[in-house]
Order: structure tokens, then sequence, then C-alpha cells
């Protein structure tokens, strides 16, 4: 069975510093992985995915998460954030299982401070 | 393409009764799915389905739950003899799916349900 694991319940930052958001998953098969961001009480925007080909991924916002296989990580970062950037974010992933169905880690929220 | 569409976005229900959502996904989607996020959680995967077909509902919560999409487009999910616990966001989601491929879905705004 997969799981997704988001290591930070909580992670306060000042505005223009970078961040790191730390997603680790576990499977046996072949995954895709994924970003989505969710503000308060909307759903769930994608931010950025991995199916395949090189491991360093970029999104929107200027988003970008390497997945490492070794360390079955899938971290996001960004270079300098904006108090915008505030809200929660989950990390899922995918097998090649039947209808694709996404298992979610239990978020990250992020803090803009100015 | 207007997006993932929900109804209603909020529904307060007293304990007992059944509440009912509607999702109206991404035209050309084939695939339709519902997830619950209780507070301060990510979401939980609850049913599919492609086209009209419900290919999983093992994960319905209780056999108070169903859904339908009778004519592979719109969606309802049912809560029957609501209970206090039910309480939290349902959101649907649509995707282009088959194959090995996963492209990531598109949400909607989500319900929210409050049972007092």
């Amino acid at each position: 069975a997969q799981s997704v694991t988001q290591l930070d319940s909580q992670v306060p930052v000042f505005e223009e510093a970078p961040v790191e958001l730390r997603c680790n998953y576990s499977s046996s098969v072949s995954v895709y992985l994924f970003w989505y961001v969710q503000y308060p009480n909307q759903g769930l925007q994608l931010l950025l995915k991995y199916l395949s080909g090189s491991t360093l991924v970029k999104g929107i916002n200027g988003f970008e998460a390497e997945f490492n296989k070794s360390q079955t990580s899938f971290h996001l970062r960004k270079p300098s954030v904006h108090i915008s950037d505030t809200a929660e974010y989950f990390c899922a992933g995918s097998g090649v299982d039947a209808g694709n169905m996404l298992t979610f880690g239990g978020g990250t929220r992020l803090m803009v401070k100015p | 393409d207007t997006g993932v569409s929900q109804n209603p976005r909020h529904k307060i229900t007293k304990r007992g009764q059944n509440v009912t959502f509607r999702c109206d996904p991404i035209s050309e989607h084939n695939r339709l799915y519902w997830y619950r996020q209780t507070l301060g959680q990510g979401p939980e995967f609850l049913t599919y389905f492609q086209n009209e077909a419900q290919l999983e509902k093992s994960r319905l919560l209780s056999d108070r739950f169903s859904a339908e999409r009778p004519k592979g487009s719109f969606s309802t999910l049912e809560i029957q003899r609501t209970e206090q616990g039910d309480s939290a966001m349902y959101l649907c989601a649509s995707s282009l799916g088959g194959g090995r491929g996963n492209y990531g879905y598109t949400f909607g705004s989500g319900t929210r349900l409050t049972v007092v």
C-alpha cells in the first residue's frame, strides 16, 4: 500500500526567504507524485507533477520539486516566497492501479510573514 | 471549460437527516472522484467513476454513503442518516484518465457539510 508523509505540519518563513516543504512516499511500484495547494475554503490546485523523466519538476508560481528515488522523497521548494504563498500544501501520490486514486499526505501549512 | 462545479458550497443539517451533494465535472473528463477532507487532514479517497460505471466503492465510509453518475456526466453523493462525524469538506475532482496515465485531477471548491 502506498503512503505519503509530510514531515512538517507548519512551516513559518519570512517573505522573500527560500522554503522547502518535505514529502516522503513509500511504494514498491511505479509512482506518480503531485503537489497541490489549497487556499482557505477552496479546493485543491495542482502546483506540479512528476510522471517520469527529469527528476526536477517545475510548476506554477515559481515552485519546483525534485523526485529522489533513493530517498523516496519529493520535496517542494521555492527560492523566494511571497505573502500570497500562505496556504496549505499537500503532497500526493498514486500508483499504476485502478483509477489512479490519490493518496494524500497530512498537509503542511506554509505561513509567510512580512 | 468552467472547471469542476460543486453544489451547494455549504450545507448545515440536523443529525439523522439525509443530504445530497452534486458535482459537475469538466465536460470532456471521463473520470470523476469523490474525496472527503476533515479539518487539518489531507483528502481521503471515497469512490470514483469512469464514465457512468462506479469502479471503486470499497472506500466509502459506510453503507450510509452512496454515489451515482447516471449518464456519465454529473454525479451525486448522498449521505443517509447523517452523524456529527460526517462533518467535513466533500471534494469532487475529474480527470481524463485511462491506461497508465495520471495527469492530475482538477478539483472543485468542495461542499462543506456541518451536522448539528
